[in-house]
């Protein structure tokens, strides 16, 4: 089983609509983050969390959201998705040192 | 803002030939970290480095790390059509931040049969 796991792999969704991603760990690890990529501009984190209690903004968390339910649970949620929200979204962990550990993915498409 | 720069940002060679990826930054990283991503996938890790100057190999993939550890390189020796993805360097933020990555943009490499 895969280590991090991420709902839904591919969503579609209409300008407006609340939508949620979800990601799961096995790893014990305190450290969660979401990021997304889009081409030519590598990874850009939205939020991090290096434990329950603590949620932190990255560089463009500007009309996203995060909650973490638990330590292996880590949802993101767009209040109301634009079409520039089309990206690939990455949720990854990490430990005590500074390797990270990336779920598979969710394309999302935002018409 | 600590900025990564990749170059190049995309490659296609053919099998056999040797090719160097740059990673470079004004700024000082803690770590300096390769990643490599698959369509489809999310990018898994190949290599991380320390010590300005440290040199890892894996295979036929060279990593260097910068003697400022402002920098670093990966080269690849005799590619093969396996060699074929998505190419991320990343720098670990460090002291106060440690956890957190900065990625480049990211080197497409082909490589052709």
């Amino acid at each position: 089983d895969a280590d991090v796991t991420q709902t839904p792999r591919n969503r579609i969704t209409k300008t407006g609509k609340r939508i949620m991603l979800e990601c799961s760990q096995t790893k014990g690890h305190d450290r969660m983050y979401w990021y997304r990529q889009d081409p030519g501009l590598g990874l850009r984190l939205i939020y991090y969390s290096f434990d329950v209690k603590d949620i932190n903004k990255g560089e463009i968390s500007d009309g996203y959201s995060v909650s973490r339910q638990a330590q292996a649970k880590f949802s993101l949620s767009l209040e109301s998705a634009i079409p520039n929200q089309t990206a690939l979204y990455f949720c990854a962990t990490s430990g005590v040192g500074e390797t990270q550990y990336f779920g598979p993915g969710t394309r999302l498409l935002v018409l | 803002t600590q900025l990564l720069e990749q170059s190049p940002q995309f490659l296609s060679i053919q099998e056999g030939e040797n090719l160097t990826v740059y990673c470079n930054s004004s700024s000082v990283f803690s770590s300096l970290q390769w990643y490599r991503q698959e369509p489809g996938e999310g990018p898994v890790l190949l290599v991380t480095v320390v010590t300005g100057g440290e040199v890892k190999k894996l295979k036929r993939l060279t990593f260097q790390f910068g003697d400022a550890r402002k920098d670093s390189s990966l080269h690849i020796t005799a590619a093969q059509p396996g060699d074929t993805g998505l190419y991320l360097c990343a720098g670990g933020m460090g002291s106060g931040n440690t956890g957190k990555l900065i990625f480049g943009q990211g080197t497409t490499l082909q490589v052709k049969p």
